[in-house]
């Protein structure tokens, strides 16, 4: 079956950058693009990007253009979801979420950003 | 890309049946077959209820349905249940691998 586990929960200071990760397993890794969603605090899901698993092909939402880098390792099966400059309104819960109907979520990442 | 909009939040009585719109525009809604729904339950990862506007992945119960008219998508939730009481999210297809989620609806069971 289908899984992608996430890393954990990141706590990070004004400014700085954080990485999260997402090992997919139970499916060809090629198979599915991978969405990058989060969810602030009593707020509701924003789309963050997509990338193309084959080609590493990226195609970020307009907010995050210049901030946000996704990546992936095709040898360890993992994506990854670099944001940078972060400040206070970035803390939220981060998923990866895989297929174009995003069909399977991780189990989300909590990244704080403090002073 | 602006939010879908959805209302704020819908209720309901146990077996009763409620509608949740998203609207959208002629750019997204409007324009692809790739609209999806998922219920979250705080604390838990969203579920995929429907996708490509009216399709059930296996699991969901048949109490849920969409489709769609012109720019707006619903989604129906009939025969309401206790455990049905989550907040309610459309996703839609907005441009080549461009998306956008919807602003998200409380549905309450009373």
């Amino acid at each position: 079956q289908v899984q992608l586990v996430q890393s954990g929960a990141e706590v990070k200071k004004p400014g700085a950058s954080v990485k999260v990760s997402c090992k997919a397993s139970g499916y060809t890794f090629s198979g599915y693009f991978m969405h990058w969603v989060r969810q602030a605090p009593g707020q509701g899901l924003e789309w963050m990007g997509i990338i193309n698993p084959t080609d590493g092909y990226t195609k970020y939402a307009q907010k995050f253009q210049g901030r946000v880098t996704m990546t992936r390792d095709t040898s360890t099966g993992t994506f990854y979801m670099d944001l940078s400059s972060l400040r206070s309104d970035d803390t939220a819960v981060y998923y990866c979420a895989s297929q174009e109907e995003l069909r399977h979520w991780g189990q989300g990442t909590l990244v704080t950003v403090s002073s | 890309q602006s939010a879908l909009t959805q209302p704020r939040s819908v209720s309901g009585s146990p077996g009763q049946s409620v509608t949740i719109s998203c609207t959208g525009t002629s750019s997204d809604v409007g324009a692809y077959n790739y609209v999806s729904w998922y219920q979250e339950h705080p604390g838990i990862a969203p579920k995929l209820l429907i996708y490509d506007v009216s399709k059930r992945p296996s699991g969901v119960p048949d109490r849920f349905s969409g489709s769609k008219s012109g720019n707006t998508a619903s989604l129906t939730i009939s025969g309401l249940q206790a455990e049905d009481e989550a907040n309610y999210y459309c996703f839609s297809s907005a441009g080549i691998y461009t998306y956008v989620f919807g602003t998200g609806t409380k549905v309450t069971v009373l």
